[in-house]
């Protein structure tokens, strides 16, 4: 099965900050690379697919790339209502997540 | 509007049957494809399986021993039943559907608890 290394962990920022959350595929996965946001006690969202695509509603603040097989979400400019546990997600292969970043406001 | 729903028994003995439903609306079962993804208490997320527009499925290879997925397509429900169950079992079950031109979940149900205890 194909690993996704999530990292940081955890991460504190301040509001309107640049946050960076990554993620390592153990092999080739192409663009098949989706993110989540999950808030407590609530299902999770979907933010981004197709690695750099934008799901419906979601602000442009948003935004996800890819550097071989290191894939990235930033958040341009963090609001109070970004924090939450995000999770990648790949479907190259037999679908897996990553462990999770956890957001919070510094 | 696309909806999902789970439902299901909150409590398991352990070494019993967890038998899960997912009743959709909204969409079409033999259109898209519906897996089943858990979350224990305070963890991350793991995929469990899927069932495919065709009907076909595909299991985590962690679970595939135990793990069965079916639908009726004529009352848009997707079936999740798992053998054996262990307190480790302890999680939220979401359903959720997933698009495979995109590669990302869509929709997802609300997510029930099921505790595995006797």
């Amino acid at each position: 099965d194909i690993q996704m290394t999530q990292s940081p962990a955890s991460l504190s920022a301040s509001l309107e900050e640049i946050v960076t959350i990554t993620c390592q595929a153990s092999q080739n996965i192409g663009n098949w690379l989706a993110w989540y946001q999950q808030k407590p006690g609530k299902s999770p969202q979907l933010l981004i697919y197709g690695t750099t695509s934008l799901a419906d509603g979601v602000p442009s603040r948003f935004s996800g790339s890819r550097s071989g097989t290191q894939y990235s979400l930033k958040i341009s400019r963090l609001q109070v209502e970004d924090i939450g546990i995000y999770y990648c997600q790949q479907a190259s292969s037999t679908l897996t997540f990553g462990s999770g970043t956890k957001l919070e406001i510094k | 509007q696309v909806q999902l729903k789970e439902s299901g028994p909150g409590l398991v003995q352990p070494s019993q049957t967890l038998s899960l439903t997912c009743t959709v609306s909204g969409f079409s079962l033999t259109s898209n494809s519906v897996s089943w993804v858990r979350q224990p208490p305070g963890k991350g997320l793991e995929w469990m399986g899927a069932i495919w527009s065709g009907g076909s499925t595909d299991y985590n290879s962690a679970l595939k021993s135990r793990l069965s997925i079916s639908r009726d397509t004529s009352k848009s429900q997707v079936f999740l039943k798992m053998n054996s169950l262990q307190t480790e079992d302890t999680a939220i079950y979401f359903c959720t559907r997933f698009i495979t031109t995109t590669g990302g979940f869509d929709y997802w149900g609300q997510g029930v608890m099921v505790t595995v205890s006797s």
